[in-house]
């Protein structure tokens, strides 16, 4: 079953951690993004990285961190330095030169 | 700075109504519009404009481009309580692997 999986689907932070979220695709696409979603703001780019061991900041780079060391994988990372990191998350993968993106089931972040 | 705007944000109808959903853009050197359709989690591709006038279906969804109006509509006839929903559009560039989001339609379809 080809396909996109983010894990955990429900995380919890405490202030001052660091936490990471699992993104891994078997599309053997070549692109991966990360989203954040708040309520009535649509999607926003995070991180994208459109090869292995390269990747850009998007929108709202800030306080997160990614890393690319296999095609498969591209996890992120919320920092203590994302003052509001409360909302879901959505990562993606497109295939080299094609605009259609693909969607895993997301991870839902909160604070305690 | 490239710029996605739907409307409505949201909107009820009831079991067979038609819903049309507007969605315009103001992006540098555009490639392509897509549409999503988002139900709790995962959004899952709908369709993907490049040429304009050119109306795409899919059963009882179509949706059609206009680049001299920088817009396209989503149309779904003959509601079901399954296409309650978040729907998204975005904006491709040329030359680039990112998308652009608009806020999203929120549909929901009562019994």
């Amino acid at each position: 079953d080809g396909g996109i999986t983010q894990s955990p689907k429900y995380l919890f932070r405490k202030e001052g951690q660091n936490v990471t979220l699992s993104c891994e695709q078997n599309l053997n696409h070549d692109a991966m993004y990360w989203y954040r979603q708040d309520p009535g703001q649509g999607l926003r780019l995070i991180y994208y990285s459109q090869i292995v061991n390269d990747f850009q900041k998007g929108d709202i780079a800030e306080g997160y961190s990614v890393s690319r060391e296999k095609k498969e994988s591209f996890p992120l990372t919320v920092t203590s330095a994302q003052k509001n990191p409360t909302a879901f998350y959505l990562c993606a993968s497109s295939d080299r030169g094609v605009n259609i993106q693909y969607f895993g089931a997301g991870t839902r972040l909160s604070v305690l | 700075e490239d710029k996605v705007v739907q409307s409505p944000l949201s909107l009820v109808v009831h079991e067979g109504d038609t819903v049309t959903l507007n969605c315009s853009y103001e992006v540098t050197n555009f490639r392509s519009l897509l549409w999503y359709k988002q139900e709790k989690k995962a959004p899952t591709f709908l369709f993907m404009l490049t040429s304009s006038g050119i109306e795409k279906k899919s059963g009882r969804l179509s949706s059609i481009l206009d680049k001299k109006e920088l817009s396209s509509i989503l149309n779904i006839t003959a509601t079901q309580t399954g296409d309650s929903a978040i729907y998204l559009c975005a904006a491709a560039l040329v030359n680039d692997y990112k998308l652009s989001f608009g806020a999203g339609t929120t549909v929901t379809v009562r019994a």
